[in-house]
Order: C-alpha cells, then sequence, then structure tokens
C-alpha cells in the first residue's frame, strides 16, 4: 500500500477565512511533505517534517502554517491567503528516497 | 544549482507506438531519479525509479535508461495507450536533502 491521503478534494475560501488541508499516510513514512504546483508547472516544495520536526520550509509565507501531530498526519494551516495562492496543494510521504505523493486539493482562493 | 530538465514540452505519438521521454540533469553526483506521472487533476504517480549504479531498468511497458556521461536519462513506454495520456516529471533529490528537483514536465497525448 502506497496511498496518501489528502482532504478535502477540493476547497474554496474567501481572503479572510482560516481553514485547514489534511494529509494521511499508514505506511510508517517518517518524512512527510506540502508541496505547491500551480497549473503546468512542477510542484514546488513548501515543507519537509522528518520524525515530526519541521527540517525545511522553503521561506513559505507565514499564511500557511504547517503541523505534523504525529507520524502519520500532517495538516496545513491556511489564513488570509491571496488569489495567488490559488493552486493544488500536494501532500507526499517518502521512505528513504522513494517519494510518494497524495492526489491532492485543488484550492481556489476567491 | 542544480537542475533537472527535459528536453520537449509535448510529445504526441500514434496508439500502440513506443513513446521515449528525455530528462537532463546538471549534478554529476546525482545518484537517484523516479519517474512520475500525473494525470489532470490528480497527484504525481510513482512510476518507475533507477540509481546511478544501473544503466537500465525495466518495468512493466517501462523502461528507464540512465547515461551518467552525458546526464542524461530517458523513459520509454511500449505500445502506448490512451491511458497513458499524461504529463510525465522526472525527479531526484538533492544530494544529502529532502529536496527533490523536478523538471519542467512533458506532456504526453496519445493519438488514436
Amino acid at each position: 500500500d502506497t496511498e496518501v491521503t489528502q482532504t478535502p478534494k477540493h476547497l474554496v475560501m474567501g481572503m479572510t477565512n482560516k481553514k485547514s488541508l489534511k494529509c494521511e499516510q499508514h505506511m510508517g513514512h517518517r518524512a512527510m511533505y506540502w508541496y505547491k504546483q500551480k497549473a503546468k508547472k512542477p510542484p514546488e516544495l513548501m515543507f519537509v517534517y522528518s520524525y515530526e520536526k519541521l527540517s525545511i520550509n522553503e521561506s513559505v509565507p507565514s499564511r500557511f502554517s504547517p503541523e505534523c501531530p504525529n507520524s502519520s498526519l500532517l495538516n496545513l494551516h491556511l489564513h488570509a491567503l491571496q488569489p495567488e495562492d490559488s493552486a493544488l496543494y500536494l501532500c507526499a510521504s517518502s521512505y528513504g528516497e522513494k517519494l510518494f505523493f497524495g492526489s491532492g486539493t485543488q484550492l481556489s482562493v476567491l | 544549482g542544480e537542475s533537472v530538465g527535459l528536453h520537449l514540452p509535448t510529445l504526441s505519438v500514434q496508439e500502440g507506438d513506443n513513446s521515449i521521454i528525455n530528462c537532463a540533469y546538471s549534478n554529476s553526483a546525482s545518484d537517484y531519479f523516479i519517474w512520475y506521472k500525473q494525470e489532470s487533476g490528480k497527484g504525481p504517480q510513482f512510476i518507475i525509479d533507477i540509481r546511478s549504479n544501473m544503466d537500465k531498468r525495466q518495468g512493466q511497458r517501462v523502461t528507464v535508461l540512465l547515461n551518467k556521461t552525458v546526464k542524461h536519462l530517458s523513459l520509454q513506454i511500449a505500445a502506448t495507450q490512451p491511458g497513458d495520456s499524461a504529463v510525465y516529471f522526472c525527479a531526484g533529490p538533492s544530494s544529502g536533502t529532502y529536496k527533490y528537483i523536478f523538471g519542467t514536465g512533458t506532456r504526453l497525448k496519445v493519438l488514436a
């Protein structure tokens, strides 16, 4: 089983809203990632958690706040987003060097 | 900086023909690569990987070739089917980090 589950699949939010994206994996992977993908572009790394600790933050604006409650869960809290933040948000996890992605959350900011 | 790039943005092939998607990388120390398939509205799907101690690796209908001399890898899809239509990315971890560098992607269109 190489499944990374993301919810919700679609999200529409206003610029004053607070929402959260959720990601779950039960493969025992100890590294989890958030990526952002704009249309017709490759995924761009946002955050990496290794053993539940934030190890990489790619200079992401503070309106995006990641959280790793345990080794299976990863959240991305969203607040005061801008329309240009509309994108596909992908969660991934890795075992060794093999990186597996979820199906993503398509986010629209109005 | 490190880069992983693809030669062509779009590749059109006839159903049943073989497809070849190319990728170049800049860091000669890169030792692991992954090919992903991404269908519209979905996350990238792991297809096949290869380590630098190998020149070739085969999966089901797919073969990845690695040429370390010219820092080039390719994905070959045999007997291309309509379900193979997608964007294909090559990717590899930047040495010793969790940062994966992605190529720009090639859109494969399968013509009936």
